[in-house]
């Protein structure tokens, strides 16, 4: 079966420090991943994919993910934040096992400090 | 160009009645998804459609069903309605059978009362 675990339900950073959201995954065969971010009263926005390409994804808005097999993860990361970019933040993973189907995280609501 | 389309946008339904939700993928996709996203959780994921035909299915009770049509819109049926049943229900379409990329719509919220 696959699941998807996001490290911390509340995120709180300064305006310019790094970001740093955590997600790790299981999945019995290789698997799609997501980050997307969703902002109050809004639907997902895709921030950024791994489809087994390489395993450093970029993304939009200056965020970026690494893939990492050996420990199931996926985390995402931002150099320098942003005020805009406080929202919540969903890790999913996408598989098909016959069925198609995709997994979302419980989410991670990042908050940036002025 | 149109995003995904979902309509309509608010709803307020009574315990045991039966809702119907629209969704318009955009122009050339020919696959959507539906989810419930309940109040400070992540979306979860109930049908997958592709070509008409229903591709992948999650842990939802059969009140819930779904179908595509010919242009590619699809509805969500939920009959019976629950309290449990409000939530915001997401439609993602893609071009892709695999989802490699979900374009989401804004979302109908659902309330039960």
């Amino acid at each position: 079966a696959q699941s998807v675990t996001q490290l911390g339900s509340h995120v709180s950073v300064s305006e310019g420090a790094l970001v740093l959201l955590r997600c790790n995954y299981s999945s019995s065969v290789p698997p799609y991943l997501f980050w997307y971010v969703q902002y109050p009263n809004q639907g997902l926005q895709l921030l950024l994919k791994y489809t087994s390409a390489a395993t450093l994804v970029k993304g939009i808005n200056g965020f970026e993910a690494e893939f990492k097999k050996s420990e199931t993860s996926f985390h995402l990361t931002k150099p320098s934040a942003h005020m805009s970019d406080a929202a919540e933040y969903f890790c999913a993973v996408s598989v098909n096992t016959g069925g198609f189907k995709t997994i979302f995280g419980a989410g991670t609501r990042l908050f940036v400090k002025a | 160009d149109a995003g995904v389309t979902q309509s309509p946008t608010h709803l307020i339904k009574t315990r045991g009645q039966h809702v119907t939700l629209r969704c318009s993928p955009i122009s050339g996709h020919k696959s959507v998804s539906w989810y419930q996203q309940v109040l400070g959780q992540g979306p979860q994921f109930i049908f997958q459609y592709y070509e008409k035909e229903e591709r992948g299915r999650g842990n939802f009770p059969d009140r819930f069903s779904a179908r595509q049509f010919p242009n590619y819109s699809s509805e969500l049926n939920v009959n019976a309605l629950l309290l449990g049943d409000s939530a915001l229900y997401l439609c993602a379409s893609s071009s892709e059978r695999l989802n490699t990329e979900a374009f989401f719509g804004q979302g109908t919220r659902l309330t039960v009362v």
